[in-house]
């Protein structure tokens, strides 16, 4: 069956950076978009970014675009997110999320999530 | 970028219970909507795509309907492992956009 293990989260200074990874297994990782969502403790979820199957195709949400890098390296079935200018606003449960598609539409199912705290 | 508006935030209902949530679109999203349920400590689950279908092995207890701007989750007959947050998000552009949740609770 699919599974979806995050990795990388921790305690990071403000203004430093952070990458993340998610091993994937149980499918055929080169043929399907992933995805990285966010959930700040306690609070609601929010999307961050897509990647094409084949990484050509990349998507960001508003608050992290420009700061955050989606990738994927099929040959390891890896998906990556590396944060960079990170703020206390960026500590959050990210998890990583497999879509149906070679692009974005819905996405199911997803990781345990691994969390990462920004503060001084 | 479209936003998404989800209500009530908070909903209190029995076992047995029909409830329903609502997610109000800004513009047009036709029926790129879907419906997930997230249970404290885990990850969310996809319930319904495309606005109303329902996903393999999902009660059919639960039932999802609209397009355009306005959207419904329906739980007919609550069972106690509904009471959980539900969560819609919208998929007709980048950025996609979650609704704010609902947590429903056992009254």
């Amino acid at each position: 069956q699919v599974q979806l293990v995050e990795s990388g989260g921790g305690v990071v200074q403000p203004g430093r950076s952070l990458r993340l990874s998610c091993a994937a297994s149980g499918f055929t990782f080169s043929n399907f978009g992933m995805h990285w969502v966010r959930q700040t403790p306690g609070k609601g979820l929010e999307w961050v970014a897509v990647i094409s199957y084949d990484g050509n195709n990349k998507y960001y949400g508003a608050s992290v675009e420009g700061r955050f890098t989606v990738s994927r390296d099929n040959s390891n079935n890896t998906l990556y997110l590396q944060l960079n200018s990170l703020t206390p606003e960026d500590t959050a449960v990210y998890y990583c999320a497999k879509a149906p598609t070679r692009l974005g539409n819905w996405f199911d199912p997803w990781g345990q999530g691994t969390l990462v705290t920004v503060s001084s | 970028d479209i936003q998404v508006t989800q209500s009530p935030s908070f909903l209190s209902a029995s076992v047995g219970d029909r409830v329903s949530i609502t997610c109000r679109a800004s513009q047009d999203i036709r029926i790129y909507l879907v419906w997930y349920q997230q249970k404290p400590g885990s990850a969310p689950k996809l319930l319904i795509s495309g606005a109303s279908t329902l996903q393999r092995g999902v009660p059919s207890r639960f039932s999802g309907s609209g397009s355009g701007t306005e959207f419904t989750l329906t739980i007919s007959g609550l069972q106690p492992e509904d009471f959980a947050t539900y969560y819609c998000l919208q998929l007709h552009d980048y950025p996609l956009i979650f609704g704010q949740g609902t947590r429903l609770e056992i009254k």
